[in-house]
């Protein structure tokens, strides 16, 4: 079965602190991805990552950064956290390509600014 | 901006009923199609793909894709209780940079009452 693990099931954190989500996955998967999931608004992509070192911004890339400094780890950022940045975050992995390349969630990070 | 429409509901259907779950697409040259469905405070899970046009069954669940009109469907037959949860619309959609990557829909809420 493909795992994918967050480090945190909850986080609080306060305004102003650079906060660290890791997220690693056990199945050779060459993309792995970051997303917030906020009511109403569904899923909305912050940064993703093709290979070792390579990233892309999603669609909703500010006030984050990420690292990908090894194949099965990928990590989100947060600079300076933001109390809009109260949210579920979810990692999930997938095979390159176009066909056969669902995506698998860890079981998501519920983080709160206060 | 490419998009992945549904309706947020609730759909509710009465157990035993067939429910039916809809999602249009904006990216024609799309290819890979995924329903997840998603309990209240847990990732998503994935329960079909689809890839080719037609229909698509495993066990209870049918999934339909129509390219040409650019709708994915999926059916619920023999709905029970334990079936109520958000429902999940993805399809890998082509990022400026090339890859693709999963855009999800905002996601249909299910409930299935007794």
């Amino acid at each position: 079965d493909v795992k994918v693990t967050q480090s945190s099931r909850y986080l609080v954190k306060r305004t102003g602190e650079k906060v660290f989500l890791e997220c690693v996955q056990d199945m050779d998967h060459e993309n792995m991805f970051w997303y917030r999931q906020d009511p109403g608004l569904g899923l909305r992509l912050i940064y993703f990552s093709y290979d070792v070192k390579m990233k892309e911004k999603g669609d909703i890339p500010e006030g984050y950064s990420v690292s990908r400094e090894k194949k099965e780890r990928f990590s989100l950022i947060l600079e300076s956290a933001s109390t809009n940045q109260t949210s579920m975050y979810l990692c999930a992995s997938s095979r390159t390509g176009r066909v056969n390349t669902e995506a698998f969630f860890g079981q998501g990070t519920r983080l709160t600014v206060v | 901006q490419k998009e992945v429409e549904q309706n947020s509901g609730p759909l509710s259907v009465p157990e035993g009923a067939i429910a039916s779950l809809n999602c249009t697409y904006s990216d024609r040259g799309s290819q890979s199609f995924f329903w997840y469905r998603q309990y209240s405070g847990k990732s998503p899970e994935l329960i079909m793909s689809i890839y080719s046009n037609g229909d698509k069954e495993d066990g209870r669940f049918t999934a339909q894709l129509n390219k040409a009109s650019q709708y994915v469907s999926l059916l619920i037959r023999d709905s029970q209780p334990s079936d109520s949860a958000t429902y999940l619309c993805a399809v890998n959609m082509k990022r400026p940079g090339g890859s693709y990557i999963p855009t999800f829909g905002r996601g249909t809420s299910l409930i299935v009452h007794p």
